[in-house]
């Protein structure tokens, strides 16, 4: 089964608009990643959030974890037509590997 | 893409044809991984690789096989006992096992027919 799952999976919005995105998990983190994905290509990593944090920023990215509800969620504000890919969160736990979820497919019209 | 350089970016083979991806890395990563990625999915992990002549199976790595003779290659093997072998691949390297951040290559499209 999934550890960790991102919502909404699909995503659409006016540029210039923020896009939030969320991952629920299953069991106790160390830390939470983000990875951000353009149609075709690797995966670029974006944020690292360790479970004793509760916020970080990046640029234009706010990255903000509860563990008492087992979620995180992305912000991208003010986004432009370039933020448009997939985005992925990434959980690990203790006794596992790096573990993706789904992805939410983010589209920023221009 | 960090590094790590995938060829060929689309590769197409015939049923019953082994056929092997290329993953090499010039990061001095001592971890390296692959994955499939196919549509609506996440990335699963096939194998991956802590250190140089050892590697560990991860969730799928049934028809499939690897090598680490060097700190820089890990190819990827995908052998016709593979029942659905057609998908996107993705290698990525970390500093270390326990280096969380990794750095993926392009990937390479694998399409079976």
């Amino acid at each position: 089964s999934q550890q960790g799952e991102e919502d909404p999976q699909a995503l659409s919005i006016q540029e210039g608009e923020n896009a939030t995105m969320n991952c629920s998990y299953k069991t106790s983190i160390n830390n939470l990643q983000w990875y951000r994905q353009n149609s075709g290509r690797g995966l670029v990593h974006l944020i690292l959030i360790r479970s004793n944090e509760r916020e970080k920023h990046s640029g234009r990215l706010r990255v903000t974890l509860d563990t008492s509800k087992k979620s995180s969620s992305l912000l991208i504000t003010a986004s432009r037509a370039a933020d448009t890919a997939s985005y992925f969160c990434a959980t690990e736990t203790s006794y596992d590997k790096v573990i993706f979820g789904p992805g939410t497919s983010l589209s920023v019209i221009p | 893409d960090g590094g790590i350089t995938q060829s060929p970016k689309y590769l197409f083979r015939k049923e019953g044809q082994n056929v092997t991806l290329s993953c090499e890395q010039n990061l001095n990563h001592d971890a390296m991984y692959w994955y499939r990625q196919d549509p609506g999915q996440g990335l699963r992990l096939i194998y991956y690789s802590q250190i140089v002549n050892d590697f560990q199976k991860g969730d799928i790595a049934e028809g499939y096989s690897v090598s680490r003779e060097k700190k820089e290659s890990f190819p990827l093997t995908v052998t016709s006992a593979q029942k659905n072998p057609t998908a996107f691949y993705l290698c990525a390297s970390s500093i270390t096992a326990d280096t969380y951040e990794q750095y993926f290559g392009p990937g390479t499209r694998l399409t079976v027919t």
